[in-house]
């Protein structure tokens, strides 16, 4: 069964340093994955995404996620973290075939402070 | 491109009453999601449409939900009889199509409270 975990339940960061977040996953197969962003009273955004072929994926807003199979894991990166970058970050894995459903990790949190 | 809409933004009852949430997805998209987000974890699929025909619902709890997407658009999703553990954040997603290639596009959800 698929299933994702975030260590870290809220990550504080000064503005203007570089940030990761942690996301291991579980899974049988080729694991598909997904960074995903929450502002408040907003809805989920898409920052990046892993199906195949190079490990490392660059996203929006200056994202990264590098996946490692030895190690179960799709951590987040960004070398400089502004204001606005604060915010809940969820990981997720691809479900069955021809499902495209997503389990989701419990979140990360961020805060940046000035 | 107008993003996926949900109303209402916000829903108070009292446990034993009912309540419905609506859902309109992006123009053109064939599949959509409802998702269930308790405070502090993560969304959970509760049911997923591919046009009007149900896709997964292995998640729904059948016995006091229901979703519906009659004419392979907008969506409903109904609770009934509400109970306090059914507080959360619905939310509503759709894609183009089912494949993993197929980004999910969010709405802003409805947060519901039980009292």
């Amino acid at each position: 069964a698929q299933s994702v975990t975030q260590p870290d339940i809220h990550i504080t960061v000064s503005e203007g340093a570089s940030l990761e977040l942690r996301c291991n996953y579980s899974y049988g197969a080729t694991p598909y994955l997904f960074w995903y962003v929450q502002s408040p009273g907003q809805g989920l955004q898409l920052l990046l995404k892993y199906f195949s072929g190079d490990t490392l994926v660059q996203g929006i807003k200056g994202f990264e996620a590098e996946f490692k199979r030895s190690q179960s894991s799709f951590n987040l990166r960004k070398p400089s973290v502004h204001w606005s970058d604060a915010a809940e970050y969820f990981c997720a894995v691809g479900g069955r075939t021809g499902a495209n459903n997503l389990f989701f990790g419990t979140g990360t949190r961020l805060t940046v402070i000035p | 491109e107008a993003g996926v809409a949900q109303s209402p933004r916000y829903k108070i009852i009292e446990k034993r009453q009912s309540v419905a949430f609506w859902c309109n997805p992006i123009s053109g998209h064939a599949t959509l999601y409802w998702y269930q987000q308790i405070l502090g974890q993560g969304p959970k699929l509760l049911i997923q449409f591919q046009n009007n025909g149900v896709v997964d619902d292995s998640q729904l709890p059948k016995d006091r939900f229901s979703a519906e997407r009659l004419k392979g658009v907008d969506s409903t999703l109904k609770i009934q009889p509400a109970k306090l553990e059914d507080s959360a954040v619905y939310l509503c997603a759709s894609s183009l199509d089912i494949q993993f290639t197929d980004t999910q596009y969010f709405g802003p959800g409805t947060r519901l409270t039980v009292l």
